[in-house]
């Protein structure tokens, strides 16, 4: 069974400019997580799709957005790139039958905002 | 907001000498999961605990669940050189597993 694979792995964009990262689960898993990591703050939960529906959210500001489709795959978008969004983007998937599901991460997306 | 701090921020030993990790936190939790990132790629859940109190195996890791659920700790035994990389604890937010909380991890050194 392939793993969660997200795309592109890396990626250099300049400031004001937007962003979509993309991020295809196990096939058959339903909830897909997002969390950005940085040396500074670690990994941080974005957030949550569950059947296209949002059903966790961060505290990150609106520039940050997601979406589910309904094979599950998942986008998250960027706008208005600052310095600091410069981090390891990643992406987990899960079945989300049970409470007690294991996440699995994909590699991530590393992205450097110039 | 729910924390969870984890102890040594790093770590340098030499291959076949045990490691002990832990991570505490001010909210209690009802479980905690260890995993493990190597360079390049995303976190790896290594063990998973559900109850207080409760000691669970992987090989040469061993994890507990604290009795108070306010912490967990994290052992490993004989190191080898593929052991290195970043180890974190996380517990879920809620009761939702799409939504983990992030120890700021321990990054391990294995000379060998």
């Amino acid at each position: 069974k392939a793993g969660v694979t997200q795309t592109p792995r890396y990626l250099i964009k300049t400031r004001g400019q937007q962003v979509t990262l993309s991020c295809s689960p196990i096939s058959g898993h339903r909830s897909v997580s997002w969390y950005q990591q940085t040396p500074g703050q670690g990994l941080q939960f974005l957030f949550e799709y569950f059947s296209e529906t949002q059903r966790n959210k961060g505290n990150f500001p609106g520039r940050f957005s997601g979406r589910q489709f309904s094979n599950s795959r998942s986008e998250m978008n960027v706008s208005t790139l600052e310095l600091g969004d410069s981090a390891l983007y990643l992406c987990a998937s899960s079945l989300a039958q049970t409470e007690r599901e294991t996440q699995y991460f994909g590699p991530g997306t590393r992205l450097l905002v110039l | 907001g729910q924390q969870l701090n984890q102890s040594p921020q790093s770590m340098f030993i030499q291959e076949g000498e045990d490691v002990s990790m832990n991570c505490t936190s001010s909210s209690i939790f009802n479980t905690w999961l260890w995993y493990k990132q190597d360079p390049g790629e995303g976190p790896v859940l290594l063990i998973a605990l559900y109850k207080a109190g409760e000691l669970t195996s992987n090989g040469r890791l061993t994890a507990q669940f604290g009795i108070t659920r306010k912490d967990s700790f994290l052992n490993i035994s004989a190191s080898i050189p593929s052991d290195v990389g970043i180890y974190f604890c996380a517990g879920p937010r809620g009761t939702s597993y799409g939504k983990l909380t992030f120890g700021q991890g321990t990054i391990l050194t294995v000379h060998p």
